[in-house]
């Protein structure tokens, strides 16, 4: 059974710092991977896509790598910002094409201070 | 870009009445949509797949007789909370993913009080 998990649950840091968020699954046998961004009372917003033959995508501030072999996937954030204050999920597809169903990690909720 | 659309993005309702809350996606066709719901501070929870031209797959635990949902056409999906009661207020999301990619969008979420 895939599962996904998140570290750290929550973060706090001055503006301008550089962040790095983890995402691990445990079975290698995905389809995708997506890093989300929530804000409170909101809908997710998609960050970053990252197909399973793929190794990063990069959008702006914020790049994404994907290690499937060792489970692992990290979501960079350069410069950060007070906007980037929001909740962070990471989500696996798993491997068949068939399995449509999103698992999503327990996500990280950022915050930056000015 | 795929768009989805959900509405109402609020909705206040009394203890045994029906609520409906649409989910449309814009600029794309979406053979199958998805549904969740969710706690404060808590991550999202799948409660059905909804499939076009079919019956929504609902996950275990979860009533379908209570959470009706329907999905009629390829870029509409339905959910009708039926006779809602107080703890069926929450946060519900829906989604859907376009084929090219395998990616997800998700509308911007109903907040649903019941009184």
């Amino acid at each position: 059974k895939q599962e996904v998990t998140q570290i750290p649950a929550a973060l706090s840091v001055p503006e301008g710092e550089n962040l790095v968020l983890n995402c691990s699954f445990t079975d290698s046998a995905i389809y995708n991977l997506q890093w989300f961004r929530q804000d409170p009372g909101k809908g997710l917003t998609s960050l970053l896509l990252i197909q399973s033959s793929q190794r990063e995508q990069t959008s702006g501030r914020l790049n994404a790598s994907l290690d499937k072999s060792s489970g692992r996937s990290t979501l960079y954030i350069a410069a950060s910002q007070p906007g980037d204050s929001a909740t962070y999920l990471c989500a696996v597809r798993p491997g068949s094409y068939n399995t449509d169903k999103l698992i999503f990690g327990t996500g990280t909720r950022l915050q930056v201070f000015p | 870009g795929a768009v989805v659309s959900q509405h109402p993005s609020w909705v206040i309702c009394k203890s045994g009445t029906s609520v409906k809350i649409e989910c449309r996606s814009l600029d794309f066709q979406a053979t199958t949509m998805f549904w969740y719901r969710q706690f404060p501070k808590q991550s999202l929870m799948l409660m059905a797949t909804s499939n076009e031209g079919s019956k929504a797959t609902y996950e275990q635990g979860v009533e379908k007789d209570k959470f009706l949902i329907n999905h009629a056409s390829l870029t509409l999906s339905t959910l009708t909370v039926t006779s809602a009661h107080p703890e069926d207020s929450s946060f519900y999301i829906c989604s859907a993913s376009k084929v090219q990619t395998g990616g997800y969008t998700f509308g911007s979420g109903t907040r649903l009080t019941v009184v």
